[in-house]
């Protein structure tokens, strides 16, 4: 069974840095057809994706975060860490960690999010 | 920065056939995803590659894609079906993702 589960600080201060971790059961990080993505929704608000990281390392980013999101992953502990920058209350989210599977079999490659969290709630607040 | 656009909201009656768009410049040559997500609930893939149905999703639930918009189709609309649903692609570069607004069905 796949599971996915997020764990970090429910408050955080304006400016202060957050650090997310998912841990994964079910799946290896160093599956070549595997990855974890990190999204994001703001209450009432739609979903936000932020960051990718696949087995080989490769990492893609929000255009509009990419200068305050790090994304790692930890394959012997099954561990994938989201590092966000400079918080600000409008950060104030559910953030959700997903499994991401990519599929070759139709001559070129597609990834997409199959498996999430549960989210966990962080609020940015002084 | 790219953008795929989806309806705020559609409503239908239950047994009818209900259907939510998504918009964006690269579907023609990018996949569609499709999300439900219940309230309080993480989302849940319903639609994957366009078209394909992942297990344990109720053949009511159907996806295609034309041009430049892709179609969610829920035949026979339940009340449990009631939701967010969302759509996500790529832009044509493949490196940047992203989700549509979210679309909220109504079934009543």
């Amino acid at each position: 069974q796949v599971t996915l589960k997020e764990s970090g600080p429910v408050l955080v201060k304006p400016t202060e840095t957050l650090t997310l971790t998912c841990t994964v059961s079910g799946f290896s990080l160093s599956n070549a057809r595997m990855g974890v993505s990190w999204i994001r929704q703001p209450p009432g608000k739609a979903l936000e994706w932020l960051a990718h990281i696949f087995s080989n390392d490769e990492k893609y980013y929000s255009t509009s975060l990419k200068s305050r999101l790090t994304i790692s992953k930890d394959t012997s502990k099954s561990q994938v860490v989201l590092t966000m920058t400079n918080m600000d209350p409008v950060d104030t989210a559910t953030y959700y960690c997903a499994r991401i599977s990519v599929d070759c079999s139709g001559g070129s490659c597609s990834s997409y999010m199959d498996v999430w969290g549960k989210g966990t709630t962080v609020t940015v607040s002084s | 920065s790219y953008e795929l656009t989806q309806p705020p909201s559609v409503s239908v009656s239950p047994g009818q056939t209900a259907r939510i768009t998504c918009s964006g410049d690269a579907l023609p040559k990018k996949y569609a995803y499709w999300y439900q997500q219940k309230s309080g609930q993480a989302p849940v893939l319903v639609i994957y590659e366009d078209s394909k149905r992942p297990s344990g999703i109720p053949e009511r639930f159907s996806g295609s894609s034309s041009g430049t918009m892709a179609t969610l189709t829920i035949s026979g609309a339940q009340v449990e079906d009631e939701a967010d649903y969302y759509c996500y692609s790529t832009d044509s570069s493949g490196n940047h993702k992203v989700f549509g607004g979210g679309t909220k069905l109504t079934v009543l």
